[in-house]
């Protein structure tokens, strides 16, 4: 199975602030790469998907970057109703594989 | 506008079975594949299982295989799940979560979820 992992697990951030969340493969996965926004008892949002494509609707503070292996989300500027738990998940290979997750939180 | 909206979860003792639905709306049912991802308590997302669009491809995470089985009614734009033997460790809510067209494994709409507990 491609292992999944994000770093940081916690992130505590201010309105405005710029805020980077990576996540690295165990192995390539060829840009198959989405990101996703959870809040508290919901379902998770697709935001970012093949690395650094924008899903539709989605705010454009929102970007992702990367490939082979590492790849990063960006939040250009923290908006209150961006605090949330963020993963990345591959989709190259099965089984799907997600990050175990990062939390925003206000510092 | 797209729905998925699953039903079926409740306190199951273990051992037993529970099936779980997610009936669809707001697309053409048979054009899309779908997906089962689940979330225990406070932890991540795991991914359990999916169906291609004419329910002939099904694939499952090593943790439910031969357990759990997938599959589409399109008469009735509904997802099943159908959970035999389920274990202490298949508590979770799960999520039914469709595919688009333009990638297999990628997940554009959600369902809001249904809670599977399983406990004696």
């Amino acid at each position: 199975d491609i292992q999944m992992t994000q770093s940081p697990s916690t992130l505590s951030a201010s309105v405005g602030d710029r805020v980077t969340i990576t996540c690295r493969a165990s192995q390539s996965i060829n840009n198959w790469l989405a990101w996703y926004q959870q809040k508290p008892g919901r379902a998770p949002k697709l935001l970012i998907y093949k690395g650094s494509s924008l899903e539709s609707g989605v705010p454009s503070r929102f970007s992702g970057s990367g490939s082979g292996t590492d790849f990063t989300l960006i939040i250009s500027s923290l908006q209150p109703d961006d605090f949330a738990t963020y993963y990345c998940q591959q989709y190259d290979h099965y089984p799907r594989t997600f990050g175990q997750g990062t939390k925003v939180d206000f510092k | 506008q797209v729905q998925l909206v699953e039903s079926g979860g409740g306190v199951v003792q273990p051992g037993r079975s529970l099936r779980l639905s997610c009936a669809a709306s707001g697309f053409t049912f048979s054009s899309y594949s779908f997906n089962w991802v689940r979330q225990s308590p406070g932890k991540g997302l795991e991914w359990v299982a999916d169906i291609s669009l004419d329910g002939s491809q099904t694939y499952y995470a090593d943790s439910v295989k031969g357990r759990f089985t997938t599959t589409t009614d399109n008469s009735k734009n509904t997802v099943f799940l159908q959970m035999n033997s389920l274990r202490a460790d298949d508590t979770a809510v799960y999520f039914c979560a469709r595919e688009p067209l333009h990638a297999r494994g990628l997940f554009d709409y959600w369902g809001q979820g249904t809670l599977v507990t399983v406990s004696s």
